[in-house]
C-alpha cells in the first residue's frame, strides 16, 4: 500500500527553528511536495523535491533522500504567522499526489 | 505564480437543491484538475481527477452521479453537487496541475468553497 507519515502536531517558539519530517512508501516516485495550509484556507505550494538534497527558499528549506523515503521541511526564524498545518505529498508513478495527514505547527511567543 | 480561482467562495442552500462550483486556472493551462473535500480538522480527501475533454475519474466511495464534474476547457472545471444534503456540507477545494516542464507537475489550489446545506 501507499503510505505517508508525518507527525500530527509540533510546537515551537517564535524565532526558533523547527524541522517537520515526512516518510513515505509509494508505488513509484515523481517528486515530493510540501504545502502550507492555514486554518480555514486552501493549501499553498511551498516546495518541490525530486532529486536528493536540500532546496532552500528563504526561511524555508526542504530536504529529500529517495533511498530512505524521507523528507523534511525546515523552517527558520519562526514567525507567529507560520502557525499552520504542513502537508507532505508524494507524486506516485501515475503522477497522482498521495497526501500525508498534515502536521499542525503551533508557534508560541 | 500560478493562480487558481474558485467561485463561489461560500454557498448556503436548502436540502435537495443542486450547487455548481467553478474552478478556473487564470494564468496557465491545466490539462488536469482535481477536486478535494475537507471536513473540519481532517485531511484533504481527493474526490475526483478531471482531465480536459474526457470523463472524470472518481475515487472509491465517491458517487459520480451525485458529484458531476465537467472539464470543458483547459482553464475551467465545474463540480455540481446534485440534490445536496446536510452531510454534503464541507469545504470543497479544487486544484489545477501546471505542466512546468520536466517531471515537475505542481498542483496549485483554488481558495476553496464552503458549502452549507440546511
Amino acid at each position: 500500500g501507499q503510505n505517508i507519515d508525518q507527525p500530527t502536531e509540533m510546537t515551537a517558539t517564535e524565532g526558533a527553528i523547527v524541522q517537520i519530517n515526512c516518510t513515505y512508501q509509494t508505488s513509484g516516485f515523481n517528486g515530493l511536495f510540501w504545502y502550507q495550509q492555514h486554518a480555514g484556507e486552501a493549501p499553498t505550494f511551498l516546495s518541490y523535491n525530486v532529486l536528493d538534497g536540500l532546496e532552500e527558499k528563504g526561511r524555508f528549506s526542504s530536504f529529500l533522500s529517495r533511498s530512505k523515503g524521507y523528507s523534511y521541511l525546515l523552517l527558520k526564524e519562526l514567525q507567529m504567522k507560520d502557525s499552520a498545518s504542513y502537508l507532505c505529498a508524494v507524486s506516485d508513478s501515475n503522477y497522482q499526489l498521495i497526501w500525508g495527514a498534515g502536521t499542525k505547527l503551533i508557534i508560541k511567543p | 505564480g500560478a493562480v487558481v480561482s474558485q467561485h463561489p467562495s461560500w454557498v448556503i442552500c436548502k436540502s435537495g437543491t443542486s450547487v455548481k462550483i467553478e474552478c478556473r486556472s487564470l494564468d496557465f493551462q491545466a490539462t488536469t484538475m482535481f477536486w478535494y473535500r475537507q471536513f473540519p480538522k481532517q485531511s484533504l480527501m481527493l474526490m475526483a481527477t478531471s482531465n480536459e475533454g474526457s470523463k472524470a475519474t472518481y475515487e472509491q466511495g465517491v458517487e459520480k452521479d451525485k458529484f458531476l464534474i465537467n472539464h470543458a476547457s483547459l482553464t475551467l472545471s465545474t463540480l455540481t453537487v446534485t440534490s445536496a444534503h446536510p452531510e454534503d456540507s464541507s469545504f470543497y477545494i479544487c486544484s489545477a496541475r501546471s505542466l512546468a516542464g520536466g517531471s515537475q507537475e505542481t498542483q496549485y489550489f483554488g481558495p476553496g468553497t464552503r458549502l452549507l446545506v440546511l
